[in-house]
């Protein structure tokens, strides 16, 4: 069980908005700890695109944008494109754990 | 052009070891802390360990602590993991990373393609 809960799949059409939730406790995203998103298609390497919550990397389109709201956070989606479909990791910090890092379970996006 | 490529996965006997490396290019190496992040097949992605720029300081998860060790080269531009005592549930894609700090905590921007680990007799 990953301690950022992630809904498994989410779909959407293309030039649609979806959004994916990355739910956490008082404990990480609640205390005020950043989140980060990663996309990832399998067979490549994750690649970051969204870091300290709200901040899009050189390169990674506008359609991306990442919120945060009490103990929740979100990544967004707009115009929907093919190349979109991957799953999509949250990353942050626990303040209870030892881990540096740690992971939601991953959504699946899919393009349909 | 910022690159991280892992080698040294194989199959390995339920107690065994192995160990991984990853060859960066395209950065300094030096300036940078460094992770290793792992996926089992069918799970998300778990952090395993991480090493700051110079060895000083490191970190393991809990369910690789006393078993896996991380080190680092840093003038031969290389990062290691060591493993040992392996078990069915260290079977994983293990990926080389690169850390970046944020205002509280860390985050990669940089990801190996990874090197599978399969733990089987």
């Amino acid at each position: 069980q990953s301690v950022l809960t992630q809904p498994p799949s989410v779909s959407g059409a293309p030039g649609q908005r979806v959004t994916i939730s990355c739910t956490g406790s008082g404990s990480n995203i609640g205390a005020g700890y950043d989140v980060h998103w990663y996309q990832h298609v399998p067979g490549t390497a994750p690649k970051l695109v969204i870091f300290d919550t709200i901040n899009r990397p050189s390169g990674v389109p506008d359609r991306f944008s990442g919120s945060a709201s009490g103990t929740s956070a979100s990544l967004a989606i707009t115009g929907l494109q093919s190349e979109d479909e991957a799953e999509y990791f949250c990353q942050s910090f626990d303040s209870s754990l030892s881990a540096w890092m740690i992971f939601g379970g991953g959504t699946k996006l899919t393009v349909l | 052009e910022v690159q991280l490529v892992e080698s040294g996965g194989s199959v390995v006997r339920p107690g065994g070891s192995l160990r991984l490396s990853c060859a960066v290019s395209g950065f300094t190496l030096g300036d940078y802390g460094m992770s290793w992040v792992r996926q089992a097949p069918g799970k998300g992605l778990e952090w395993v360990s991480g090493i700051n720029w110079n060895g000083a300081a490191t970190g393991y998860g809990d369910s690789v602590k006393g078993r896996f060790t991380i080190s680092r080269d840093n003038a031969k531009n290389s990062l290691s993991l060591e493993m040992n005592s392996l078990t069915a549930e260290d079977t994983a894609l293990y990926y080389c990373a690169r850390e970046r700090g944020s205002s509280s905590g860390y985050y990669i921007d940089y990801w190996g393609q990874g090197t599978l680990v399969t733990v089987s007799s």
